[in-house]
């Protein structure tokens, strides 16, 4: 089964202090695809990052960093020094091979709310 | 990045009225469109996959008959929720991509808002 899974259901800190965003994943595929999308109020989905499942190299874009680690299937995600302007719903986004090469399943997704 | 385009962004209709809601890949060819159904403070569900050219795939528990999708050009689908009633009110956003975007993320669209009165 494929599956992925966002246990913080809400997360509320204080602007400047880091948060981080788990993600679990499940799927019997030797090849797969995750992402980050993140959705502001206005509900459009805003593409973070993409990751395939070969490779397992971390990556930090300014204030975001990802941790990809398939020894335990986790895709955690991180903001450092947050700001009022990350509030919003963050979603972890597991894409399976083909033939079911475009099915994206998505966690139950994150709601950051910083606050100044 | 690739460019889908979703209209219209916020519809109010009455029960009983059919709603179409367009999904436009401006730049690229979308030989693969899905259909998602978000509620409030809900995460994304797929209804639908639509290859161009064929009907389209529903998830379990979708109801074809209500939510009718047609997929008939490389740049356009579009999903019309027939015979609308209140429980259909919902956030519903498309995406798309194509036989040669296998890894690169899917684009999604702006989604649209509807509520049913």
């Amino acid at each position: 089964a494929q599956k992925v899974t966002q246990a913080q259901t809400e997360i509320s800190v204080v602007e400047k202090e880091d948060v981080t965003l788990d993600c679990v994943y499940e799927t019997r595929d030797t090849t797969y695809y995750l992402f980050w999308y993140k959705q502001p109020p206005s509900g459009e989905l805003v593409f973070l990052i993409r990751r395939n499942s070969f490779d397992e190299q971390n990556e930090i874009s300014g204030r975001y960093s990802w941790n990809f680690q398939k020894s335990t299937s986790s895709f955690n995600f991180t903001i450092t020094a947050s700001q009022v302007v990350d509030s919003a719903v963050y979603f972890c986004v597991l894409r399976l091979p083909a033939p079911n090469n475009n099915d994206m399943r998505f966690g139950a997704g994150t709601r950051l709310t910083v606050k100044p | 990045g690739a460019v889908v385009s979703q209209h219209p962004s916020r519809v109010i209709c009455k029960s009983g009225t059919s709603v179409k809601i367009e999904c436009r890949s401006l730049d690229f060819q979308a030989t693969t469109m899905f259909w998602y159904r978000q509620f409030p403070k809900k995460s994304l569900m797929l209804m639908a996959t639509s290859n161009e050219g064929s009907k389209a795939t529903y998830e379990q528990g979708v109801e074809k008959d209500k939510f009718l999708i047609n997929h008939a050009s490389l740049t356009l689908s579009t999903l019309t929720v027939t015979s609308a009633h209140p429980e259909d009110s919902s956030f519903y956003i498309c995406s798309a991509t194509s036989r040669w975007q296998l890894r690169t993320e899917a684009f999604f669209g702006q989604g649209t808002r509807l509520t049913v009165v």
